[in-house]
């Protein structure tokens, strides 16, 4: 299982809106609505963000939002911030394998 | 609050074996599906093993089949790996995690609670 295609960095200054794709196939995006979104600072563990394309989890700024179009799903984060600097994963559940599949991850830099 | 302890890792020869832990506290383990999660080092995520609420049903991911072997024991509140057949590719930091909802019986739940990793290091 192939992992889901996703840029390998993003950047944007405070304040501003940045958004991450991830791309897969009608095996996974396209054919679930499973997608979820998980951020990591560098050594520590990542920490989901989005769930269910849309769905954020307790505790959750509001700034990060989910969705999703055909193979492809999108997290946009509003209101820039320099903590929101980090790594960002995407997910799946897919339909070729028992176990979800990762995205590559996006490096977001907050200039 | 929710809190996974991983343990067990280590320095280990190719062809060895090691056995990770995962002690849970701060909620009813019994009713949740647990993960595990490696990263190797400067690399992305990658599923190892889903094992169901109830132990019914275990998943594995294509490079640790037949190797891997993930457990849990509901009266111990605890979750565990056991590898066999140590590759330098399965060299990683390995993260327990909890699914986000309970009784959720399908690999489509997302885990939401991680903890801090082990790290895993083959070589010899």
């Amino acid at each position: 299982q192939s992992a889901l295609t996703q840029p390998a960095s993003v950047s944007g200054s405070p304040g501003q809106s940045i958004t991450i794709s991830c791309t897969g196939t009608s095996s996974d995006i396209g054919g679930y609505n499973f997608v979820s979104w998980y951020q990591q600072h560098p050594g520590k563990a990542p920490k989901l963000m989005i769930y269910d394309v849309t769905n954020r989890p307790s505790g959750i700024s509001n700034r990060f939002s989910g969705s999703k179009s055909g193979n492809t799903a999108s997290l946009t984060i509003s209101g820039l911030q320099a903590e929101d600097e980090a790594d960002y994963y995407c997910s799946s559940y897919t339909s070729s394998n028992t176990l979800g599949v990762f995205g590559t991850g996006t490096k977001v830099t907050v200039l | 609050q929710v809190q996974l302890v991983e343990s067990g890792g280590g320095v280990v020869q190719p062809g060895r074996s090691l056995r990770l832990s995962c002690a849970a506290s701060g909620f009813t383990f019994s009713t949740y599906g647990m993960h595990w999660v490696r990263q190797a080092p400067g690399k992305g995520l990658e599923w190892v093993a889903v094992i169901w609420y109830d132990g019914t049903n275990k998943y594995y991911a294509d490079p640790v089949k037949g190797r891997f072997t993930i457990s849990r024991d509901n009266s111990k509140n605890t979750l565990y790996l056991q590898m066999n057949s140590l590759r330098a590719e399965d060299t990683a930091v390995y993260y327990c995690a909890r699914d986000y909802i309970g009784y959720c019986g399908s690999t489509s739940c997302p885990p939401e609670y991680w903890g801090q990793g082990t790290p895993v290091t083959v070589s010899s």
